[in-house]
């Protein structure tokens, strides 16, 4: 069965970078976008962006660009977001999430799958 | 970038009950790039309609999306226990950015 298994909490200083992991398993990685997704607490859910695994493209949200990076190791089947400068109001649960690779490639665009969340805490 | 804005916050039912949730869009939303989702407390969401109206794998024919245009419906006909939850629509725009409505809270009466 499909499942993506992230990495756990961590707690970081305002102006430090966090980077979390998303392991992939049950599925061909390389046949499914992998994106990112974070709930801030009692908030609602906000998308990050995505990585395509075979060609490692990407396509961030413009909230995020130039402090967001998405990767992969696909010989280990997993994803990577990396969050740099973090502020107090980067406090969040992190999702990886998958979507469908067309048969032409485009994007299907429904979430999958997801990982079980990390909490990042962003605190002096 | 499109809004979504779904109504109500909170709807309060019992068991067995029918729940109409709503998810409207700033501007028309193409029905095959909208989604619903079902998040309980210290969970992942789960997908429950793609597609504005296609139950995902698994999910209950209790659960029925429709709508187009800037209008979608998510209504689940009897509401079982485990229903109740927060849900959320989501689209994908022409501009390749997704976005996701504030969500509607289906709590028990």
């Amino acid at each position: 069965q499909v499942q993506l298994v992230q990495s756990g909490a961590e707690v970081k200083k305002p102006g430090a970078s966090v980077k979390v992991s998303c392991k992939a398993s049950g599925y061909t990685f390389t046949g499914y976008y992998m994106h990112w997704v974070r709930q801030a607490p009692g908030q609602g859910l906000e998308w990050m962006g995505w990585i395509n695994p075979n060609s490692g493209g990407t396509n961030y949200a413009q909230k995020f660009q130039g402090r967001v990076t998405m990767t992969r190791d696909t010989s280990i089947s997993t994803a990577y977001m990396e969050l740099s400068r973090l502020r107090s109001d980067d406090t969040a649960v992190y999702y990886c999430a998958t979507s469908p690779i067309g048969p032409g490639g485009q994007l299907i665009p429904q979430f999958d799958y997801w990982g079980q969340g990390t909490l990042v805490t962003v605190s002096s | 970038e499109i809004v979504l804005t779904q109504s109500p916050g909170t709807l309060s039912l019992s068991p067995g009950e029918r729940a109409t949730l709503s998810c409207r869009a700033s501007q028309s939303v193409s029905s095959s790039y909208l989604a619903w989702y079902q998040q309980k407390p210290g969970q992942a969401p789960r997908l429950l309609i793609y597609g504005a109206s296609s139950r995902a794998t698994g999910i209950p024919d209790r659960f029925s999306g429709s709508g187009s245009g800037t209008d979608f419906t998510l209504t689940i006909s009897r509401l079982e226990p485990e229903d109740f939850a927060v849900y959320y629509c989501q689209q994908y725009g022409s501009s390749r950015i997704f976005t996701f409505g504030p969500g509607t809270k289906v709590d028990i009466k």
